[in-house]
Formats: C-alpha cells, sequence, structure tokens
C-alpha cells in the first residue's frame, strides 16, 4: 500500500496571507488527523476528521481550519498567518479495524516557513 | 502543561548495548501509549505501543514497559545498533479521543559504531 502522502513538501509565505496543505491518506484508512511539530512545543495535536467530520479538536485558534472529503483526503488551512506558524505540519491516518489500537501513519510533512 | 514528559532531550550508547529511553506522563485518563521514531526530513514512524491493561509489551529488540502507579513507561532497545540513530517520542491517548495523541518532545537517541 502506499503511505500517506503529503503536498507540497515545501512553502514559503508571507505574514498575512492563507495556506492550503493537503493530505492522502492510506488507501481504506478513514480517520486523518494533523499535527504541527514546531522547535518550541514539539508535536501538538491540531484536529482529527472522520468520514467528513470534525471528531476531535486541539488547542489552536480559529485560524486553522480543515475539512474532509468523501475519499478520505484532507486539507488543512491557516488564514492570516503570523511568524509563529513557521513549523512542520503532519498528517496521520489510521484505520479503526486496525489491530494495532490507534497506531497512526504519518505523512512526511508539509514545511511551512512564513516571511 | 505538558502531560507527556521525556526529560532527557539525548542519549548517546554504544552499539550492542541497551539503550533506554523513559517517559512520564500526568494525565490519569491515558490509556494508551506509544513509541514513535523521527528521522530527519520525514515523518514518525511507529514503532510499538502497549495499553494499559498491560505492563510490558514487546516486538523484537523493543520491548515498552508501562508502570500505571509511578505514570511512567520507558522503551528499551537491546541490542542497539547506529541505525537506531534518530528521535524517539512518546505519545499517549485516552478512550473517546482515540485519535488524538499528546506527545512528548522527544528523545535523540546516538548509538556510537
Amino acid at each position: 500500500k502506499a503511505g500517506v502522502t503529503q503536498t507540497p513538501r515545501y512553502l514559503i509565505k508571507t505574514r498575512g496571507q492563507q495556506v492550503t496543505l493537503s493530505c492522502s491518506p492510506i488507501s481504506g484508512h478513514r480517520s486523518v488527523s494533523w499535527y504541527q511539530q514546531t522547535p518550541g512545543q514539539g508535536l501538538q495535536f491540531l484536529f482529527e476528521y472522520f468520514s467528513e467530520t470534525q471528531r476531535n479538536k486541539g488547542n489552536f485558534p480559529g485560524r486553522f481550519s480543515g475539512r474532509q472529503f468523501s475519499n478520505s483526503r484532507s486539507e488543512m488551512n491557516v488564514s492570516t498567518l503570523e511568524l509563529g506558524d513557521s513549523a512542520l505540519y503532519l498528517c496521520a491516518s489510521s484505520s479503526l479495524t486496525s489491530g494495532s489500537y490507534n497506531e497512526q501513519f504519518f505523512g512526511p510533512g508539509t514545511r511551512l516557513t512564513v516571511l | 502543561d505538558q502531560q507527556v514528559k521525556q526529560n532527557s532531550p539525548s542519549l548517546s550508547v554504544q552499539e550492542g548495548r541497551i539503550s533506554i529511553l523513559n517517559c512520564d506522563y500526568t494525565n490519569s485518563m491515558f490509556d494508551y501509549f506509544l513509541w514513535y521514531k523521527k528521522y530527519p526530513a520525514e515523518g514518525p514512524t511507529f514503532l510499538i505501543s502497549i495499553s494499559s491493561i498491560k505492563d510490558k509489551n514487546e516486538d523484537g529488540r523493543f520491548t515498552v514497559f508501562l508502570n500505571k502507579s509511578a505514570k511512567h513507561l520507558s522503551l528499551h532497545i537491546v541490542p542497539s545498533q547506529p541505525g537506531d540513530s534518530a528521535v524517539y517520542f512518546c505519545a499517549a491517548s485516552e478512550t473517546g479521543a482515540n485519535s488524538k495523541l499528546t506527545f512528548g518532545k522527544g528523545i535523540t537517541l546516538s548509538v556510537r559504531p
């Protein structure tokens, strides 16, 4: 099976702009989660989508949003970018039928730099 | 408030010896724990997990131990190999929020040849 793919891999934006990141989960996986990784805060949970519905949400401002399509692909959007949004954004997918409870498979990430 | 803590930022061990990576948590609602390994420019890769109903889980060279009363878990790698050099993250989740993983800040393991 192909792994989790994320596009683009690298992105440079300026403050105030908005950005959309894309994630394609492993085939058959219906749950997609997003995480932000920064040197200071480590890996932090943004939100999780399952069957096109947001099921869990982390402690991030409303500028961070996401959605999931019927084919389980997911996008996350960050509006009004701030310098502090510079980070590695990771997407992970999981299958509820997996024998490994809650095992999540991560993509390579999108490196966002805000100037 | 950091609910999952990996207090040592780095660890260096000799090839062939045991690596012990520690993790502490504060949220008593956590009932499932995972270890991930991460190389630069790649996403985390799942290594091993343990449910709170167990105190040990083994997979090849990797063993995870869970001490619920101390809210402590550890990852043992025996024998350590140079290819094990990476950043290791401890993560936890709780029933009802299964896909929300709370991560520690990671520990950098260096295995010297």
